[in-house]
């Protein structure tokens, strides 16, 4: 079977480093995916990785290590507006997306 | 640029009642998803369809019908809704033809059966 899992819910400050982590356990991979979504609003699309290794881009980076079935989001400078769910998917065998139930920030002054 | 247009955005319904969410996108993407988003549980797939003409069943398909008349539009029909699908429902498409597969998702729409 395949099996997401992220942190609930994480606190951080302002201005700080944030890491959230994503453990997957699936048959098939064809990618990773990092979503943002806002109180109340669509998902919207940050990063993809589908080779071991760190991409960045901005503010934010993604990792990916498929030997250990891991990836982590990292934000750096957190701003308030950051405040939000941060949702893993997986992309299966079948090219079909699975979902972890999100991991919610809460930026702190 | 209004990519993707779902309708309505709210609804509360009556048990029994049929219901027909809209979804429109203007992208020309060849696939189109609708999700199902509850508290504590990650988006759950309901259908698909990777091309106009064509339509397939999700992880929750059951309960909801789909149909792929054109490239535009994608609704999703409750013949007879139940509380349990009180949820939020969220279209979405992509373009299959982009390696990153990246889904573009609508506003939502949030329903209650009563």
């Amino acid at each position: 079977g395949q099996n997401i899992d992220q942190p609930t819910e994480m606190t951080a400050t302002e201005g700080a480093i944030v890491q959230i982590n994503c453990t997957y356990q699936t048959s098939g991979f064809n990618g990773l995916f990092w979503y943002q979504q806002h109180a109340g609003e669509a998902p919207t699309f940050l990063s993809y990785n589908v080779l071991d290794g760190l991409e960045e881009k901005g503010r934010f980076s993604s990792f990916l290590s498929r030997s250990k079935g891991y990836s982590y989001l990292l934000l750096k400078e957190l701003q308030m507006k950051d405040s939000a769910s941060y949702l893993c998917a997986l992309m299966d065998s079948n090219y079909q997306l699975i979902w972890g139930a999100g991991t919610k920030l809460i930026i702190k002054p | 640029i209004a990519g993707i247009t779902q309708a309505p955005t709210s609804q509360i319904l009556a048990a029994g009642r049929r219901m027909t969410l809209r979804c429109t996108q203007d992208m020309r993407h060849n696939a189109m998803y609708w999700y199902r988003q509850d508290l504590g549980l990650g988006l759950r797939l309901i259908h698909y369809s990777n091309t106009a003409g064509t339509t397939g069943k999700g992880e929750v398909p059951d309960g909801y019908s789909v149909s792929r008349a054109n490239t535009d539009d994608f609704p999703l029909t409750l013949a007879s809704a139940v509380p349990s699908q009180t949820s939020v429902y969220f279209c979405a498409s992509s373009d299959t033809g982009v390696d990153t597969g990246e889904l573009f998702f609508g506003e939502g729409s949030r329903l209650t059966v009563l």
